[in-house]
Formats: structure tokens, sequence, C-alpha cells
């Protein structure tokens, strides 16, 4: 089984619904953080935590929340989502010694 | 602050041909450095790391990356390629304190394409 889910692998969903992507880890890894993927503009950070208390903003957090219900499980939202939150959203967890991060395989969101 | 530079958006090389993917770093301290490989429909794969000693570091699929301080790079190479290689690569810098990386930047990555 894969350390690191996420459902869905894709949506498809209108402007101004709510959508919840989610992610669970199996790593046991206290720190976990949710990317966004455009072409062209590679990774960037949307929310990370470090322990089911501890939930930090990235470089675009704005039009996103998250929460963090467990030390495996780490949700992210859209409240109103937008066309331009159109791309690939991946989650990672990371070992915090060194810092390597571990993703899993992406949900894939269309906002029309 | 912390930022890392890809400056080939887009490779082509011939299967058996050599390989080297640039990355550029800005990182006051000594950096924690990453090599990421993302195949079609996949998400993102580690393929070495660099924290410190060696500055010659050996990763899966025959990669390795060279970590030259003084010209702040972290350059991916493989001898011969394989069209299984055909890929994006992302290069990373960890950003923290205190010795361990709290986040990681993330180049805009660099598309390789591998012809027969």
């Amino acid at each position: 089984d894969a350390d690191v889910t996420q459902t869905p692998r894709n949506r498809i969903t209108k402007t101004g619904k709510r959508i919840m992507l989610e992610c669970s880890q199996t790593k046991g890894h206290d720190r976990m953080y949710w990317y966004r993927q455009d072409p062209g503009l590679g990774l960037q950070l949307i929310y990370y935590s470090f322990d089911v208390k501890d939930i930090n903003k990235g470089e675009i957090s704005d039009g996103y929340s998250v929460s963090r219900q467990a030390q495996a499980k780490f949700s992210l939202s859209l409240e109103s989502a937008i066309p331009n939150q159109t791309a690939l959203y991946f989650c990672a967890t990371s070992d915090p010694s060194r810092g390597t991060q571990y993703f899993g395989p992406g949900t894939r969101l269309t906002v029309l | 602050a912390q930022s890392v530079t890809q400056p080939d958006i887009h490779i082509t090389v011939s299967e058996g041909a050599s390989l080297e993917l640039r990355c550029n770093y800005s990182y006051g301290a000594t950096p924690y450095l990453f090599w990421y490989v993302q195949s079609p429909g996949q998400g993102l794969q580690l393929l070495l790391k660099y924290f410190s000693g060696d500055t010659l570091v050996q990763g899966i699929k025959g990669f390795e990356a060279e970590f030259k301080r003084s010209q702040s790079s972290f350059n991916l190479r493989k001898p011969s390629v394989h069209w299984s290689d055909a890929a994006e690569y992302f290069c990373a810098v960890g950003a923290g304190n205190g010795g361990a990386t709290n986040k990681l930047i993330f180049g805009t990555g660099t598309l390789l394409a591998v012809q027969p």
C-alpha cells in the first residue's frame, strides 16, 4: 500500500462549490504539506502542518483552508472554488530530522 | 530569500547520450538539496539528496548530482539516458532553521524528452 494517499484522484467541479481534498499517510510523520502544481511554475506551498496543533500558511494560501484531523490526516478545502484554482494538488509528509518529503499521487482538480 | 533556478525549461537528448540538468540555488546557510522526478501522471519521486559530506551524491536509477558551493549549484547527471527517463525533473532546497528543514522551495522544473 502507498505511504501517502490522496482522495479523490480527479475532480471536476463548478465555480462557487466547496471542495475538500483529503490526504492520509502511514509513514508516522508529524509534518504534512499541501502543494499546488501549475505548468511552468513548479510546486507552490499552500499550507503546512508540523503537528495537529500547528498549522502554517505557505506562499499561496489565499482561497484555501486546511484541517489536521489527526497525525495521519490533513485535508485541504476550497471554500468557494474558482477557475484559476484548476491545478494538480499534492500532499506530502516529511522526516523532520532531514526534511526529505514523500509525495502522494496527486489530485487533479478542474473548476469550470 | 531562498530560491531555486532551473534555467532549462525543456531538454531533448538522444537515448544513450549523457545528461546534465542544471540547478542553482540561493540560500544563506548550508543547504539541504534534493532532486525529484515526476513521470507523466505520477507524483514526485525522490532521486537523491544532499545534506552534508561528500559533494558527489549517488541516487536511484543511475543518477548522480554534485554540490558546488562556490557556484551555488547542484546539477543532476546521468552518463547514459534511457527512454524511460523521459519525465519532469525538479530541484529543491530545504529552507528552515536549527539544522532541520521546515519546507522545500522548488524550482520550476525541467522537462526531459528522450529521442530514440
